[in-house]
């Protein structure tokens, strides 16, 4: 199993651009990384996927180096409404789901 | 309203008895997923179903039970609580050939 690493938690003011780490230095050939929000009470949210070099969308970047061994979420000019848990997910989840692995998430505080 | 649903949204049982988490998703998405959410612990799978009546153990099953006669619906079973089961519940649906899942509101679980 891909085990990952994230920091506990990490503060960050309006406006600015946060980069979130995710270290999963065993991850295999076939697994896709995957980062979830989650807000207080509600089930987690995808946000961005990538299996190497660089994936964006309207909310995020996602960037992966060339060895995988970790990826970083980039959240541009956040908001008080991005403070939420970030979850990391490395898993093959075309195949077995018992490949999955949720990291134990960041703790985004945005402050005004 | 389409989507994924979990019923009850909290439950307040004793050790010994049997609870039955329901969990429902209009997409007819093959796969579907339970998992628990601790403080400290992140998010754990206990279960997982690729098509209705093929399930398989994930990372926690131990004290939990499943079926999937009907594609939508996924139920998950404690057959006699005990107050290590207290916890947030979590299921999860996603299609097939996507790495994408989409996660229900949750239900809390209280053990007495």
């Amino acid at each position: 199993l891909a085990k990952t690493t994230q920091p506990v938690s990490m503060d960050s003011y309006e406006g600015q651009e946060v980069n979130i780490t995710c270290s999963h230095n065993n991850i295999a050939t076939n697994d896709y990384i995957t980062w979830y929000q989650q807000f207080p009470s509600q089930g987690p949210r995808f946000i961005i996927q990538g299996y190497k070099t660089k994936v964006t969308n309207e909310v995020a970047s996602l960037f992966i180096p060339a060895d995988r061994k970790s990826s970083t979420l980039s959240l541009p000019r956040v908001s008080l409404s991005d403070t939420a848990v970030y979850y990391c997910l490395v898993g093959a989840l075309s195949g077995s789901a018992r490949q999955l692995t949720f990291g134990s998430g960041t703790q985004l505080t945005v402050l005004p | 309203d389409a989507g994924i649903t979990q019923s009850p949204r909290y439950k307040i049982t004793e050790t010994g008895r049997q609870v039955t988490l329901m969990c429902h998703q209009t997409w007819s998405h093959s796969y579907m997923f339970w998992y628990r959410q601790d403080l400290g612990h992140g998010l754990r799978l206990i279960y997982y179903s690729a098509a209705a009546d093929i399930t398989d153990k994930g990372e926690v099953p131990d004290g939990y039970v499943v079926s999937r006669s009907k594609t939508e619906n996924f139920p998950l079973t404690l057959e006699s609580a005990t107050r290590s089961q207290t916890s947030v519940y979590f299921c999860a649906s996603r299609v097939a050939g996507s790495e994408t899942q989409y996660f229900g509101p949750g239900t809390r679980l209280l053990v007495l």
